[in-house]
């Protein structure tokens, strides 16, 4: 299996921040990398697929890229919805597998 | 929009199985893979499996083999998940998500709301 690594675990930062995340996959997984947005008892949802292509409706504050084994995701004018956690996961093979999250909380 | 709505939270005793539902709607279901992935407490999310609707299309991760079930009924757009000879371990939030193939890759774009499944005796 593909071992995905995220750093930070966690992090603090006040609205208007710049933050980033990085993820770190064990074996080359080209771009097949996405990142979801994930808030306490909601559904998680996609912000980032193809390592570095915004979903729609995501706001343009949102950036990601990497491709092989180094990944970011860049949130940048922090807004107070952006706190929660965020996954990064690689769907070059099976099994899925995803990163044990960052989650951001907004000071 | 696509939208998916699971099952309720349920406890089941350790060796039970529990079947979890997700009924889809927005779109049209038997075109779309659906995967399953759990979160336990305090854990990153694990994938499970997936399934293509109504075909004999899928995959799961190895520790699921021999007691994951996963099923699907196209004409009420709802898929199933069935894990059986349950234990403490897979106390879990479960979830349903669509599976979409993009130009570069895969993801999953849709989400059910998750399906609190707790084992305790």
């Amino acid at each position: 299996d593909i071992q995905m690594t995220q750093s930070p675990s966690s992090l603090s930062a006040s609205v208007g921040d710049s933050v980033n995340l990085t993820c770190r996959a064990g074996e080359n997984v080209g771009t097949s990398l996405n990142w979801y947005q994930h808030k306490p008892g909601k559904a998680p949802s996609l912000v980032i697929h193809s390592a570095s292509s915004l979903v729609r409706g995501v706001p343009l504050r949102f950036s990601a890229g990497g491709s092989g084994t180094d990944f970011a995701l860049t949130i940048t004018d922090l807004h107070p919805e952006d706190s929660g956690y965020y996954y990064c996961q690689q769907t070059h093979t099976y099994p899925r597998t995803f990163g044990q999250g960052t989650t951001v909380e907004i000071k | 929009q696509a939208q998916l709505v699971q099952s309720g939270a349920v406890v089941k005793k350790p060796g039970a199985s529990v079947k979890v539902s997700c009924k889809a709607s927005g779109y049209i279901f038997s075109v779309y893979d659906i995967n399953w992935v759990r979160q336990a407490p305090g854990q990153g999310p694990e994938w499970i499996g997936y399934m293509f609707p109504d075909s004999d299309v899928f995959d799961s991760a190895e520790k699921f083999q021999g007691r994951l079930t996963m099923t699907t009924n196209t004409s009420i757009s709802t898929a199933y998940m069935e894990l059986s000879r349950l234990t403490s371990d897979d106390t879990a939030v479960y979830y349903c998500a669509r599976g979409v193939t993009g130009r570069e890759t895969y993801s999953f774009d849709s989400w059910g709301q998750g399906s609190l499944v707790t084992v305790s005796s």
